[in-house]
């Protein structure tokens, strides 16, 4: 089993919806975690870091974390085109330790 | 704001050669890494580094190694390079703690 998991896409999701992007983990002591974004032949950028239970939103995009489920997921409301790209989900398990990344998944954001 | 520096965006070695890529930060950060990028497999965990002279494997350590004699540099060595090690390399860096990871621009390395 993968330690992250991704669906890997793509999502198709009309401008002005929203979407809604799943990742899952195997690690029950994971304590962070990130959604990067990623456009082709760029490098990925950090969208939300998230670290308890619950949601957390900044603009258009929330973070929602399920340590119990083992689970965390990122909405973008109001899609926008330039929203279509890759996302990440990463995990980390300790302040020292390495950070694992999901296979990404890939969003485009149909006009 | 955080600067991750990959010495080169582009490169093309023959199979057999030895490789390095460096990767410098300026923001003192304790801990680097370095994850190789294909199509479909996401970003996978070669080495990382948490502090000078340290090191631990990643999910994919075999036929890479890594050096680390400064703070903020980290270099990942090929040691005989091979048509399967053609990939996208990105380098990052990180705070100690729960802190999120900033990355390189990525170097393409084609091994022919």
């Amino acid at each position: 089993q993968k330690e992250v998991e991704q669906n890997s896409g793509p999502l198709s999701v009309p401008e002005g919806a929203i979407a809604s992007l799943n990742c899952t983990y195997s690690d029950r002591v994971s304590q962070s975690f990130f959604w990067y974004r990623q456009y082709s032949g760029k490098s990925p950028e950090l969208i939300m870091s998230i670290y308890s239970n619950g949601d957390k939103e900044d603009g258009r995009f929330t973070a929602q974390l399920n340590k119990a489920s083992q689970y965390v997921s990122l909405l973008i409301r109001d899609s926008q085109p330039s929203d279509s790209a890759t996302y990440l989900c990463a995990v980390r398990y300790s302040s020292a330790s390495k950070i694992i990344f999901g296979s990404g998944t890939r969003l485009s954001i149909r006009p | 704001d955080v600067k991750v520096t990959q010495s080169s965006r582009y490169l093309v070695k023959r199979t057999g050669e030895k490789v390095f890529l460096e990767c410098v930060q300026d923001m003192d950060h304790e801990n680097m890494f370095w994850y190789r990028q294909d199509p479909g497999l996401g970003l996978r965990l070669i080495y990382f580094s948490y502090d000078v002279k340290m090191k631990e494997k990643g999910d994919i350590p075999e036929g890479y190694s890594v050096s680390r004699e400064k703070k903020e540099r980290f270099s990942l060595i090929l040691e005989s390079a091979s048509t399967n090690q053609t990939s996208m390399y990105l380098c990052a860096s990180s705070l100690i703690g729960n802190t999120e990871a900033f990355f390189g621009q990525g170097t393409r390395l084609t091994v022919v």
